[in-house]
């Protein structure tokens, strides 16, 4: 069975830090997609950044990059310089063709000023 | 649209009744989802359309859960005789292309369904 681990329930940090959200999936597949989700309060999911497994090169979103680690089944998010606005729940999330995703518990992250 | 929309936002229910989750997905996405999170949790998948055909329905709890989606936009999740267990936000997402590509899924506000 394909699953996704979030091991960080909670996590706060001081504006501006840089911050690292965890995350390991477990999969028999070689192609794949990952993704990085980001609820507010407002209950919207929305996408922060997505890997292809076939590509070896990180995926960077302005201050959001990962570090895709394909034989350690790992892709953990950076958050450079962070802003309150980036206060939310994050969801880690695979899929292998069909676009069935499936999720991590999230990460609560809190960014205090 | 613009965006997905949900409609109720809050629905509040007594055990027993039946309700009805709609979904507007973003006008030409073909692929469309259903999932639900319960509280402090994850996203679990429900169904998924293809059109107004849902090649997986695997997600659904039980068979008070249905679904349908008609004119390849608009779908309704119908809840038959809900339980407690059932509360939760019910989140829909809407892709561009079929099955064969992993396209963003862009999501809806969600609906809160509270069942006393």
């Amino acid at each position: 069975a394909q699953t996704v681990t979030q091991s960080q329930p909670e996590m706060s940090v001081q504006e501006a830090e840089t911050v690292t959200l965890s995350c390991t999936y477990d999969t028999s597949e070689n192609n794949y997609y990952l993704f990085w989700y980001k609820q507010p309060p407002s209950r919207q999911m929305i996408l922060v950044i997505r890997q292809e497994a076939y590509k070896q090169q990180n995926a960077t979103e302005n201050r959001f990059s990962v570090n895709f680690q394909k034989a350690a089944k790992s892709f953990s998010l950076k958050i450079s310089d962070s802003q309150l606005g980036d206060t939310a729940m994050y969801f880690c999330a695979f899929t292998h063709l069909p676009n069935q995703l499936i999720w991590g518990a999230g990460t609560k992250l809190i960014i205090k000023p | 649209g613009a965006g997905v929309s949900q409609s109720p936002s809050n629905k509040v229910t007594e055990k027993g009744k039946d309700v009805e989750l709609r979904c507007d997905p973003i006008s030409g996405h073909t692929a469309l989802y259903w999932y639900r999170q319960r509280l402090g949790q994850g996203l679990e998948f429900l169904i998924y359309f293809q059109g107004n055909s849902a090649p997986d329905k695997s997600g659904l709890p039980s068979d008070r859960f249905s679904a349908e989606r008609t004119g390849e936009s608009v779908s309704t999740l119908t809840i038959q005789r809900t339980q407690q267990e059932d509360s939760a936000v019910y989140l829909c997402a809407s892709t561009e292309q079929a099955s064969g590509s992993a396209d963003t899924q862009y999501f809806g506000p969600g609906t809160r369904l509270t069942v006393l």
